[in-house]
């Protein structure tokens, strides 16, 4: 079975440039996670789609960041425009939603450097 | 919100010795508690994970544990080999399935 499929897997661009990030969740699977990973604050969790319906985005850092799920098997994580401090891998995961907790399933990431 | 701390940050053993990893969290209505492996360059990998009406769970050489009214978890695995070195990351449920996740342990096997 396809895991949750990242795109690209690293990304360089220069800071106020846009940057794209894509992901395809697990098939059936109806949550969405997007995560971002650096050293000094760990594994943060910045927005979250329940049947593609945005529930919580408190985690996006800044207005400059924005993320959409069009369909079920598609979202995508936008920033826009980019810093160097935006600089870190940023995981998508995806899950079933269920009464109680699910696990969540992880792409490999994409890394992001901003010169 | 869910608070959860993980202990310790690195840990060093000599292959077939034991590890344990332990984290606490905050909120007494989080019912799930899955542990994830970390490789360079992966994205998290779920390893093992325990839901509240279960005190201990094993999988081959790993296991883990949770003790409820002190809000604490661990992980410990046994036998352990060089391809057990990553960084193991541990995580406690909210809602709508999120997780919140410890600041993870490198742990490092020493041939």
């Amino acid at each position: 079975d396809a895991g949750v499929i990242q795109s690209p897997r690293h990304e360089v661009t220069e800071m106020g440039q846009e940057v794209t990030l894509r992901c395809k969740p697990i098939s059936g699977h109806n949550s969405l996670f997007w995560y971002r990973q650096t050293m000094m604050r760990g594994l943060e969790l910045l927005i979250y789609f329940n049947n593609n319906v945005p529930i919580d985005d408190s985690g996006m850092p800044e207005d400059r960041f924005s993320a959409k799920m069009p369909n079920a098997s598609f979202s995508t994580l936008k920033i826009q425009p980019s810093e160097p401090r935006d600089s870190a891998v940023y995981f998508c995961a995806s899950t079933t939603t269920g009464y109680q907790g699910q696990p969540q399933h992880f792409g490999d990431g994409t890394r992001l450097s901003i010169l | 919100g869910e608070n959860v701390e993980q202990h310790p940050s690195t840990l060093s053993v000599q292959e077939g010795d034991s590890a344990v990893i332990k984290c606490t969290y905050s909120d007494s209505a989080s019912n799930y508690f899955p542990w994830y492996k970390q490789e360079l360059g992966k994205g998290p990998q779920l390893i093992i994970d325990i839901r509240s009406n279960v005190g201990e769970k094993k999988d081959q050489r790993i296991a883990v544990t949770l003790n409820k009214t002190a809000k604490h978890f661990s992980l410990h695995i046994t036998e352990t080999q060089p391809e057990d070195s990553a960084v193991y990351f541990c995580a406690a449920s909210g809602r709508y399935s999120t997780l919140t996740f410890g600041k993870g342990t490198m742990l490092l096997v020493s041939p």
